[in-house]
């Protein structure tokens, strides 16, 4: 149990173009879903919270409108980078809780990102 | 601010020793620590947790180790294993807004 999925593994986009991230959970319902980036040979940097049916919270320093995150459903959040840019390109991770109560939290296999 | 860090940024072991890990952290406040394993190309995968009202929790070949009086989080993996290679983060949460706030992570080789 517990299975987050992230599609696509690895996507090659253009500078300036938009490119869009999904997370899924396949077992589960996830009310709070989670957006990390991971710089090559650093740790997980927490880029925002996704709550289902609501606005995400996003960290300081993340620029919402460059990173667009939409929890649409219990079991379903994007992550839409726009006008990506090379210094976007990264290794991008959700994580979900299992339940809301839950402290714990299930990640996903992640998304490398490449921006030529 | 408040951070987790980790004494050692590499760590090489002979196989079938035992690994042990440090972690330490500067925010009294956590209370909820996890420890995840991440290959190459990989999410993170949960090892083991613990909370401060315990000192020591043990999982499959693995054991946490919790010293609050100087704020240090250990991980021992017993007898390691080839497939034991990987990058290990602790991470705290913090209670308040429920995020978890990881440390820089340590790699573990396995020498032959």
């Amino acid at each position: 149990g517990a299975v987050v999925s992230q599609h696509p593994s690895r996507v090659i986009c253009k500078s300036g173009t938009s490119v869009k991230i999904e997370c899924r959970s396949l077992d589960f319902q996830a009310t709070t879903m989670f957006w990390y980036r991971q710089f090559p040979k650093q740790s997980l940097m927490l880029m925002a919270t996704s709550n289902e049916g609501s606005k995400a919270t996003y960290e300081q320093g993340v620029e919402k409108d460059k990173f667009l995150i939409n929890h649409a459903s219990l079991t379903l959040s994007t992550l839409t980078v726009t006008s990506a840019h090379p210094e976007d390109s990264s290794f991008y991770i959700c994580s979900a809780r299992v339940r809301a109560s839950a402290v714990g939290q299930y990640f996903g296999p992640g998304t490398r990102l490449t921006v030529t | 601010g408040e951070s987790v860090g980790l004494h050692l940024p590499t760590l090489s072991v002979q196989e079938g020793d035992n690994s042990i890990i440090n972690c330490a952290y500067s925010n009294s406040a956590s209370d909820y620590f996890i420890w995840y394993k991440q290959e190459s190309g990989k999410g993170p995968q949960f090892i083991i947790d613990i909370r401060s009202n315990m000192d020591k929790r043990q999982g499959q070949r693995v054991t946490v180790l919790l010293n609050k009086t100087v704020k240090h989080l250990s991980l021992q993996i017993a007898a390691t294993q080839p497939g034991d290679s990987a990058v290990y983060f602790c991470a705290e949460i913090d209670q308040g807004a429920q995020k978890l706030v990881f440390g820089q992570g340590t790699r573990l080789t396995i020498n032959p």
